[in-house]
């Protein structure tokens, strides 16, 4: 068991379009984030959750929405999808006892 | 601002040569956490190590080795008798003062290890 999954784990999409990407934990975990990697850059914070409801704002987070309703699930929303977002999308957990992060086995997202 | 570099993009190393992956890492905070992922060619991001802003000892796990110099804000990973396995891109990775497990994690770009056999 994981303990964090991602869904889907590939997507095309067309510009222009929404796209939803969910994370989804069984840990606890009362914080959870949202990375995109890019090549020469790393992993890039986008948004993350300390709570249900409970969302900020990340290093690149125009163009990206988030939302939590529940404590294992965190949403991330491209509103109108572009190139350059095409990316590998990562969730993050953390947690009481945890120390860094687990991540999730990412989201190779494609714009086209 | 943190800021974390990875100044080597990519090295390449015959089986069992040593190879040292480098990390230079700015930051204010006077406390702070250092990580180091391992991401193989499948693309999970694997967790080796973690160390504190206050604790300078170098760190042996096998045929990993890990060398903190606060003076020279170095956190240098070095692989000993390096296998085909080990290829993989590392991330070093800065976050500032935790509470209660949040991490805001600033990552260098990686470098890519390609071991030959």
């Amino acid at each position: 068991d994981a303990g964090i999954t991602q869904s889907p784990r590939h997507k095309v999409t067309e510009t222009g379009t929404p796209v939803t990407l969910r994370c989804h934990q069984t840990e606890n975990h009362r914080y959870m984030y949202w990375y995109r990697q890019d090549p020469g850059h790393g992993l890039r914070l986008i948004h993350y959750s300390y709570g249900v409801k409970d969302t900020d704002k990340g290093e690149v987070s125009d163009g990206y929405s988030v939302s939590r309703s529940k404590t294992e699930d965190f949403l991330l929303t491209l509103e109108s999808a572009t190139s350059s977002q095409t990316s590998v999308y990562f969730c993050a957990i953390s947690g009481q006892g945890n120390y860094g992060y687990t991540f999730g086995s990412g989201t190779r997202l494609t714009v086209v | 601002a943190q800021k974390v570099t990875q100044a080597q993009t990519e090295i390449s190393v015959v089986e069992k040569e040593d190879v040292t992956l480098d990390c230079v890492y700015e930051t204010r905070d006077t406390t702070y956490y250092l990580f180091w992922y391992k991401q193989p060619p499948s693309g999970e991001l694997v967790f080796l190590i973690r160390r504190n802003s206050f604790d300078e000892q170098n760190e042996i796990s096998g045929r990993y080795s890990w060398n903190f110099q606060k003076s020279t804000s170095s956190f240098n990973f070095t692989i000993t008798a390096s296998q085909v396995v080990d290829s993989a891109v590392y991330f070093c990775a800065l976050s500032e003062a935790v509470w209660d497990n949040f991490n805001k994690f600033y990552f260098g770009s990686g470098t890519k290890l390609n071991v030959k056999p």
